[in-house]
């Protein structure tokens, strides 16, 4: 089975702007989770959708939403980009709610200038 | 609050060493403990789970309640161990919560 896949791999973007991001899951894989990773934090959880809904959500703001499709497909979106937003961003997917391996993407990079 | 705590950064060990890789975490229920690794140039990848008890790649880890532990072991460290090591905690088939990491650097 091919594994996740992101898209962008690279960003560049300007303070203020606003950037979507995309994810494909394995095949069959039904949720899809969202991690930021930064030199600073670490990584850290963003948000968690299943069958189209959100299911989990991290500490982050407002500005930081996503979706997902009913092929599983997700995407998530941050508005009015802050030079904090530079990061890795990495996708997860798993098969289920309650299965306990995450299959992680290559992940996107976003600078923020 | 869960909270995982990896307290190195950095470690460096000799081929043939034994290797501890620490892991400290604070949750009030029946967490799911994981070590995740990523080697160079490679995707985050799961190593071992705390339920399974198996030994991959060399590598154990003990669930330790009473210290809140859940150290990574190998008794002999290869070159090709280096890497970052995530450890990460689950509460129910929710979200992973983790460390910092530590980078494993093994030298000949």
């Amino acid at each position: 089975k091919a594994g996740v896949t992101q898209t962008p791999r690279y960003l560049i973007k300007t303070r203020g702007q606003q950037v979507t991001l995309s994810c494909s899951p394995i095949s069959g894989h039904r949720s899809v989770s969202w991690y930021q990773q930064t030199p600073g934090q670490g990584l850290q959880f963003l948000f968690e959708y299943f069958s189209e809904t959100q299911r989990n959500k991290g500490n982050f703001p407002g500005r930081f939403s996503g979706r997902q499709f009913s092929n599983s497909r997700s995407e998530m979106n941050v508005s009015t980009l802050e030079l904090g937003d530079s990061a890795l961003y990495l996708c997860a997917s798993r098969e289920g709610l309650q299965a306990y391996e995450q299959y992680f993407g290559p992940g996107t990079r976003l600078t923020v200038t | 609050a869960q909270r995982v705590t990896q307290p190195e950064k950095l470690l460096s060990v000799f081929k043939g060493a034994p290797v501890e890789l620490k892991c400290n975490y604070s949750y009030s229920g029946s967490p799911e403990l994981f070590w995740y690794v990523q080697y160079s140039r490679q995707r985050l990848q799961l190593l071992l789970r705390h339920i399974s008890r198996e030994s991959i790649k060399g590598f154990t880890a003990d669930l330790n309640k009473g210290e809140t532990s859940f150290h990574l072991k190998k008794p002999f460290a290869q070159e090709e161990d280096s890497a970052m090591y995530y450890c990460a905690l689950s509460n129910s088939g929710y979200a992973l919560n983790f460390g910092k990491g530590t980078s494993l650097l093994v030298t000949p």
